[in-house]
């Protein structure tokens, strides 16, 4: 069964340092999401993705945040300059167009920052 | 998108049926019910979806009454492994470049005993 894969699973990095966070989506879906969830905490949308651009962003996803999709096949979260607080697990999703527009959730990169 | 509220934790034990309710008062017309399931440290994965009556699916039921002003899942004969957070989501499916942000709660921690 088609799943989305996401590298690496666990990243550790000082604050102030930029990460790049990898998926790879599910081949044939258009649409692609990150998500985040802090510790104990809710799952929490960072922006979505469609046609090669932004379609809409939350107000967690500040200037520090980019994403892109540099190939037919990855999609990258980038934070330019990591707070303390950005410590979490975050969880790239992407949808077809079954009947049921569900997204399928990536097992997460978890980020802890130093 | 809607407001949905449901149980912070429920216990049951393995074999038992479950059924999760969760209110959503302002529903709008065009608003679907999702749940998603979520083990620890692994992202959501979409369980069920549906409009209006009943929906069922090889995992799970869902039970929506005529004002859709709630909905239930129904776990039949539960193992420890069905052990998770269950969300209930509200919002519409959406079909072409629209964003299907998903709007988590804190959802509801099943735990199954033996």
């Amino acid at each position: 069964e088609p799943e989305v894969t996401q590298t690496p699973s666990h990243q550790v990095t000082q604050m102030g340092q930029e990460v790049i966070l990898r998926c790879v989506p599910i081949s044939n879906h258009l649409y692609f999401y990150w998500y985040r969830q802090i510790l104990g905490q809710k799952v929490e949308f960072l922006v979505s993705f469609y046609n090669n651009e932004i379609s809409e962003k939350s107000e967690i996803f500040d200037d520090q945040f980019s994403v892109e999709r540099p190939d037919g096949s990855n999609f990258t979260l980038k934070i330019r300059s990591t707070k303390l607080e950005d410590s979490a697990m975050y969880f790239c999703a992407s949808r077809g167009t079954s009947a049921y527009n569900e997204q399928f959730f990536g097992p997460g990169t978890r980020l802890t920052v130093l | 998108l809607a407001k949905t509220t449901q149980p912070i934790s429920m216990d049951s034990y393995e074999g038992q049926e479950v059924n999760i309710t969760c209110s959503h008062n302002n529903i709008a017309t065009n608003d679907y019910i999702t749940w998603y399931q979520q083990f620890p440290s692994q992202g959501p994965r979409f369980i069920i979806q549906g409009y209006k009556t009943k929906v069922t699916n090889e995992v799970a039921s869902l039970f929506i009454p005529a004002d859709r002003k709630s909905s239930t899942l129904s776990l039949p004969r539960v193992s420890l492994s069905d052990t998770a957070v269950y969300y209930c989501l509200v919002g519409p499916q959406g079909t072409g470049g629209a964003t299907n942000k998903l709007i988590f709660g804190t959802g509801t921690l099943l735990a199954v005993q033996p």
